[in-house]
């Protein structure tokens, strides 16, 4: 079965310092992933997505992410925080056969931003 | 802003009140989506809609009730919930269900308390 782990629930970052958020996923065969943000009180905003192709993928916000098929992970990653990237972040697998309103989420990683 | 608007933004009930959340998107989308999400829990999906058609209800209890009038507009019929039910329920659009590369759009979501 599908599933997405992020094993860190809560992240503390120093504003200017980088980030690493983890995901992992189990799929089958060769996975859609997607990372999205949410701030407090909003909806989910994609911040980027991977299909195929160049596993280093470029986002919105100053956010990248690299697919790595032989570990399975698919982890986010920021040079250098700003305080507005307190958030929290969730990772996802789209399910077979679906497009990307039918995914499957982890359980997310809240990220707090120290000054 | 993602072209998603979900009313009402908070609503409170009674175990034994009727009440409906909206969702209406003007994107020319096919696909209307409602998730779940919990503390502590993944978002989870509820319900999908395609061409105003179901084509997915994940074991959802009977006293949530879909209602896609048509493209644009995606209704959730709530009645004698519980109070486990409070949660922020989220609307997401695509343009077509099939399509795995579609992006989804979400809405800002409906924070419901159950009282």
């Amino acid at each position: 079965a599908q599933s997405v782990t992020q094993p860190d629930i809560h992240i503390t970052v120093s504003e200017g310092a980088s980030l690493e958020l983890r995901c992992n996923y189990s799929y089958g065969a060769t996975p859609y992933l997607f990372w999205y943000v949410q701030s407090p009180g909003q909806g989910l905003q994609l911040l980027l997505k991977y299909f195929s192709g160049d596993t280093l993928v470029q986002g919105i916000k100053g956010f990248e992410a690299e697919f790595k098929r032989s570990q399975s992970s698919f982890n986010l990653r920021k040079p250098s925080v700003h305080w507005s990237d307190a958030a929290e972040y969730f990772c996802a697998v789209g399910a077979d056969g679906g497009s990307q309103g039918n995914l499957i989420f982890g359980k997310g990683t809240k990220l707090s931003v120290k000054p | 802003e993602t072209g998603v608007t979900q009313t009402p933004r908070h609503l409170v009930m009674g175990m034994t009140n009727k009440k409906s959340l909206k969702c209406e998107q003007h994107l020319g989308h096919n696909a209307m989506y409602w998730y779940k999400q919990s503390a502590k829990k993944p978002l989870e999906l509820m319900f999908v809609y395609n061409f105003k058609e179901q084509t997915e209800n994940n074991s959802v209890p009977s006293r949530f009730s879909p209602e896609c009038p048509n493209s644009s507009h995606l209704f959730l019929h709530l009645h004698t919930l519980q109070p486990e039910d409070s949660a922020l329920y989220l609307c997401a659009s695509s343009r077509d269900r099939a399509v795995r590369t579609d992006e989804a759009f979400f809405g800002q979501g409906t924070r419901l308390t159950v009282v």
